[in-house]
């Protein structure tokens, strides 16, 4: 059974630029969340979707958005980059996103220079 | 995370007993988590507990849960090289909460 694939695995932005990060879920799995982790932070909440909707948002500013598929594959977008949104992006894949099990991908490693 | 409290560092011999804990400040917390992060690498979820129960054991790790205090331990067994990496625990609130808060992580080293 394959597991939470993110891609890519790292990305070197500019400031200004914007950004768009994949996560596949694993098979069967209708809740996807993301999460930010930074050496500051730690891992800080973005979202989470569940067939197709946005069930739950952190504080993160409005730059920070996601979207689901039908496939239940999901995806952040990051505008205008900043220097401080330098981080590893996870993904975590569930069932329903309540009481069972988060698994995580590998991350995608964010540089904005 | 600042509802989930770790102590950041931890040094074990290699054989010895690992113990890393964990406290929480909700009370409603309806499962409680141990990830492990490796250098570079995402987060692998080693085990979680329910908060009706006060025990679990799954192979080398022992999960402990005392509701009345907030506090979570995960003991590893006979630590080996391969246990260093960094250690959250997590929560899950209420039933319906669709995120996880984590604690800053408890970094383990494990010396020969």
């Amino acid at each position: 059974k394959a597991g939470v694939t993110q891609t890519p695995r790292y990305l070197i932005k500019t400031r200004g630029q914007q950004v768009t990060l994949s996560c596949s879920p694993i098979s069967g799995h209708r809740s996807v969340s993301w999460y930010q982790q930074t050496p500051g932070q730690g891992l800080q909440f973005l979202f989470e979707y569940f067939s197709e909707t946005q069930r739950n948002k952190g504080n993160f500013p409005g730059r920070f958005s996601g979207r689901q598929f039908s496939n239940s594959r999901s995806e952040m977008n990051v505008s205008t980059l900043e220097l401080g949104d330098s981080a590893l992006y996870l993904c975590a894949s569930s069932l329903d996103g309540t009481r069972t099990e988060a698994f995580f991908g590998q991350g995608t490693r964010l540089t904005v220079v | 995370g600042e509802d989930v409290e770790q102590s950041l560092f931890l040094s074990v011999r290699e054989g010895d007993s690992s113990v890393i804990n964990c406290t929480y400040t909700d009370s409603s917390s309806t499962y409680l988590y141990w990830y492990k992060q490796e250098p570079g690498a995402g987060l692998q979820l080693l085990t979680y507990i329910f908060s009706n129960m006060d025990m679990k054991q799954d192979q080398r790790l022992t999960v402990l849960l005392n509701k009345k205090d907030k506090h979570l331990s995960l003991r590893i067994a006979d630590t080996q090289t391969g246990d260093s990496a960094i250690y959250f625990c997590a929560e899950r609130m209420w039933a319906n909460d669709y995120k996880l808060s984590f604690g800053a992580g408890t970094t383990v080293t494990v010396r020969a």
